[in-house]
């Protein structure tokens, strides 16, 4: 029973080149989110994503970050054009439910993949 | 703007005591509120949560008590123990919003 899936768990990009990072959801989850989190912060909502649906992106920087959720395969948050403030753990959740399953805590975390920008 | 805060970044307690970790809202239309629990290098895990409409919740010897009033919750956990030691985070709903969280020791 396999939990959140990340990869990478650590990935190295200069300045100006692109990171992507992955997520497969728990076996059953058809609701992704993506979470940030910054050197002395908390976790900070970026994106949540249904199947080939963008649900609620208010957390996503403007220019450079999209995210998407095939219909096959992983979740995928792209970053372009990388800049050092980039550098974070970016966390991917998974749930079962609709939107209401936020509040109700049944997220369920990955490792997290750690951006590191040089 | 930090809707959620946990204003002690560490807290260190000995073995069998109660540890309480603090948390402060701003937001009144959160209604639903979770604690989180983070080792290094893994993803959180859900702890406990409470709803706005009660002011207190026992799991084990995990309890959450909710303070509306005073836009305040607070985790308590007793008697601690040295796997507790991790970094607490406090989240509040709808939108799952984090604190900054807490470092928990629990010493021997």
């Amino acid at each position: 029973n396999a939990g959140v899936m990340q990869n990478p768990r650590h990935l190295v990009r200069r300045r100006g080149q692109e990171a992507r990072l992955r997520c497969s959801p728990m076996k059953g989850h058809s609701h992704v989110y993506w979470y940030r989190q910054l050197p002395e912060e908390g976790l900070k909502f970026m994106v949540y994503l249904q199947k080939e649906n963008i649900i609620d992106e208010s957390g996503m920087p403007k220019e450079r970050f999209s995210a998407e959720f095939p219909k096959e395969g992983p979740s995928i948050l792209r970053i372009q054009q990388v800049v050092r403030g980039d550098s974070a753990a970016y966390f991917c959740a998974s749930s079962p439910r609709t939107k209401d399953s936020r509040g109700t805590g049944e997220l369920f975390f990955g490792e997290g993949s750690r951006l590191t920008v040089l | 703007d930090q809707q959620v805060k946990q204003n002690s970044p560490s807290l260190s307690v000995q073995e069998g005591r109660i540890s309480i970790l603090n948390c402060d809202y701003t937001n009144s239309m959160f209604d639903y509120f979770l604690w989180y629990k983070k080792y290094p290098a893994e993803g959180p895990t859900f702890l406990i949560s409470i709803s706005s409409i009660k002011d207190k919740n026992e799991d084990g010897r995990f309890t959450v008590f909710l303070n509306k009033s005073a836009k305040h919750l607070s985790l308590h956990i007793v008697p601690s123990q040295p796997g507790d030691s991790a970094v607490y985070f406090c989240a509040a709903s709808p939108k799952l919003t984090f604190g900054t969280g807490t470092r928990l020791q629990v010493t021997l």
